[in-house]
């Protein structure tokens, strides 16, 4: 069956430092892929998506490449915030008989401190 | 507006009560799904309903009930409520079940079995 892996967390890092979140995933066929972001007490709210292979997805500075070779699609911010901090979720969703069910890595905590 | 709503948002009760959590969407969206966040963040996937219909169904014990009056709203019922039963639960909302469809998520019902 489908599944994500995600690098175990929790990241703790200073402000203005580069993050890197891995993301490796099983699946059949060509799914699609997302990143989600869960600030405290606050639902999942959609970060960046890649539906294709060589496809990157961007969105407030992070950016992510499905790359299909590696079955991958890490995160990357170039310069983190205090406001960064949160719980970082890489999803998939197959097609078929998946009915678009999105399948969760077990989320990366992020502490940005000043 | 509030695209995906649910309520309420906190949900304290005791083991063996019968409870219910609301969930609607302004989204227009065909499709729904109820996700189980545990203590440790991990979020799985418990049903789908596409335009009323129950699409998916993971392994969830059949206290658990699913109920979509109509493709605005998606109600879950638990009965005989367990320790066990304590989590956030998540509804979403994508335009249909298609693999390239971002979901929306409401902000989550924190429920509390003592």
């Amino acid at each position: 069956g489908d599944s994500v892996t995600q690098m175990e967390g929790p990241v703790t890092l200073s402000e203005e430092a580069f993050l890197t979140i891995n993301c490796t995933y099983t699946a059949t066929g060509y799914p699609s892929l997302f990143w989600y972001v869960q600030y405290p007490g606050e639902g999942l709210q959609l970060l960046l998506k890649a539906t294709k292979a060589d496809d990157k997805g961007s969105n407030k500075g992070f950016e992510a490449t499905y790359r299909k070779e590696t079955t991958s699609f890490h995160l990357e911010k170039g310069s983190v915030q205090v406001s960064d901090s949160a719980v970082y979720f890489c999803a998939l969703r197959s097609g078929g008989t998946s009915y678009g069910k999105l399948t969760f890595g077990q989320g990366t905590i992020l502490t940005v401190h000043p | 507006d509030t695209a995906v709503s649910q309520t309420p948002k906190y949900l304290v009760t005791q083991m063996g009560n019968d409870k219910s959590i609301k969930c609607e969407q302004n989204l227009g969206h065909d499709t729904m799904y109820w996700y189980k966040q545990d203590s440790k963040k991990f979020l799985k996937i418990m049903f789908s309903y596409n335009n009323k219909e129950l699409i998916i169904n993971e392994t969830v014990p059949n206290r658990f009930s699913p109920k979509s009056p109509d493709k605005a709203h998606l109600n879950l019922h638990i009965n005989s409520l367990e320790l066990g039963d304590s989590a956030v639960y998540f509804c979403a909302s994508s335009q249909d079940a298609g693999y390239s469809y971002e979901q929306y998520f409401g902000p989550g019902t924190r429920l509390t079995v003592t």
